[in-house]
């Protein structure tokens, strides 16, 4: 099946400094990029999305941006806080399927104070 | 609006035995996505439904999983028998069927198996 590559799989950083994770898929038809932030026990939930007709998406600290043409998208995290530290995954839309979706393996932040 | 509903949180049960595992969906979500999360594989797509129909069951692992949807309101995975292997957290999500909605996942099932 199709599928999508994210790293790094995991990644440390001190408080204030920006945290970048990157993401690759295959379905050249996936039109559909969402960010999902999964704390310990909790079920993930979304942080922030991007379609395939904007190549950036900023909200407050967070930003996404997307490469159509190379097939990968990022999520960028500035001015980091502790309570930033959490797994990330990123997905893609699975074509002609409606709305389901491809995640990544996941990347576990953690900030350090 | 409550979200999405999973019963029950945490399962434990014996190798053979069979589970039972229910998902409500948000009011209105018109998708209702199973998902089986665990440390090797990470988040798996196993089935999904659109208006109650199964579209999409080609992620479900085994003959000894099935899943139903019944009503707008209600679904089912079911393992039947169970084995150790299955130990995961299995996920449920909906989502509405405009093209600005989004996937909301429940609290997720921990289910061990011994």
């Amino acid at each position: 099946g199709e599928n999508v590559e994210q790293h790094p799989s995991t990644l440390s950083v001190q408080e204030g400094d920006s945290a970048v994770i990157k993401c690759t898929y295959s379905d050249s038809a996936s039109n559909y990029f969402p960010w999902y932030k999964q704390e310990l026990g909790k079920r993930p939930q979304l942080i922030i999305d991007i379609r395939s007709n904007v190549g950036e998406k900023k909200d407050q600290r967070i930003a996404v941006t997307l490469n159509k043409t190379a097939k990968h998208f990022s999520l960028h995290i500035t001015e980091t806080q502790p309570e930033d530290s959490a797994v990330y995954f990123c997905a893609a839309s699975i074509s002609n399927s409606g709305y389901a979706l491809n995640f990544g393996k996941g990347t576990s932040l953690l900030v350090t104070p | 609006d409550a979200g999405v509903i999973q019963s029950p949180r945490h399962e434990v049960t014996e190798m053979g035995q069979e589970v039972t595992l229910r998902c409500k969906p948000i009011s209105g979500h018109d998708y209702l996505f199973w998902y089986r999360q665990t440390m090797m594989r990470g988040l798996e797509l196993l089935i999904y439904f659109n208006n109650n129909v199964p579209i999409d069951d080609s992620g479900m692992p085994e003959d000894r999983f099935s899943a139903k949807m019944p009503n707008a309101s209600f679904s089912t995975l079911k393992i039947q028998p169970s084995e150790p292997r299955d130990s995961a957290v299995y996920f449920c999500a909906s989502r509405g069927s405009g093209r600005k909605d989004t996937q909301y996942f429940g609290p997720g099932t921990r289910l061990t198996v011994l």
